[in-house]
């Protein structure tokens, strides 16, 4: 079974600073593999997905997340971090058949600093 | 384009009573629906998959009496909590997975609904 490991509970950044969150990821294919964002008591907002081709992927929001076959690795970054970036950002995988429901990594808050 | 609406966003019930809450996929259509559900500063649990026409799968240790779960059409589920109890609080999201298209692979969820049993 595939899983997901957000290794950074908490991260706290200073506003305009870069921000980088950590997901490693188990499975013995390449998965989907997502970064969501989540505002307290919001649903979930999809921020970038990588289904194959190039490794590098651009998102909303000015995120991107860069594809790391040999590292087991989708780590998503900002260059410069905004106040309302503060939320918890989810890493999920899903199969490569699509067709079933997401796995999550445990999260990440991020706390931006003024 | 996807979204999916649910509702209600929150409800306050009193122990043993039964709460409906609704997924609606707005301008596409899901052969499949994921119920998850969320406590405090925690992730996503899956609890179900929910397929049109057809019974739910639910996950481990998910009792499928007390989470009724009907998908009566392609933009409509329901996840029904049974005889609530203070336990069964929690922030219950969906998602729903496009039957075609260039969404077929992606989930877009729901804004969650937050159920409080008293």
């Amino acid at each position: 079974a595939q899983s997901v490991t957000q290794p950074d509970i908490h991260i706290t950044v200073s506003e305009g600073a870069s921000l980088e969150l950590r997901c490693n990821y188990s499975y013995g294919a390449t998965p989907y593999l997502f970064w969501y964002v989540q505002s307290p008591g919001q649903g979930l907002q999809l921020l970038l997905k990588y289904f194959s081709g190039d490794t590098l992927v651009q998102g909303i929001k000015g995120f991107e997340a860069e594809f790391k076959r040999s590292q087991s690795s989708f780590n998503l970054r900002k260059p410069s971090v905004h106040w309302s970036d503060a939320a918890e950002y989810f890493c999920a995988v899903a199969p490569d058949t699509g067709r079933r429901a997401l796995t999550f990594g445990s999260g990440t808050r991020l706390q931006v600093q003024p | 384009g996807a979204v999916v609406s649910q509702h209600p966003s929150w409800v306050i019930c009193k122990s043993g009573t039964s709460v409906k809450i609704e997924c609606r996929s707005l301008d596409f259509q899901a052969t499949t629906m994921f119920w998850y559900r969320q406590f405090p500063k925690q992730s996503l649990m899956l609890m179900a998959t929910s397929n049109e026409g057809s019974k739910a799968t639910y996950e481990q240790g998910v009792e499928k009496d007390k989470f009724l779960i009907n998908h009566a059409s392609l933009t409509l589920s329901t996840l029904t909590v049974t005889s609530a109890h203070p336990e069964d609080s929690s922030f219950y999201i969906c998602s729903a997975r496009s039957s075609g298209g260039a969404g077929v692979k992606t989930q877009y969820f729901g804004p969650g609904t937050r159920l409080l049993v008293l």
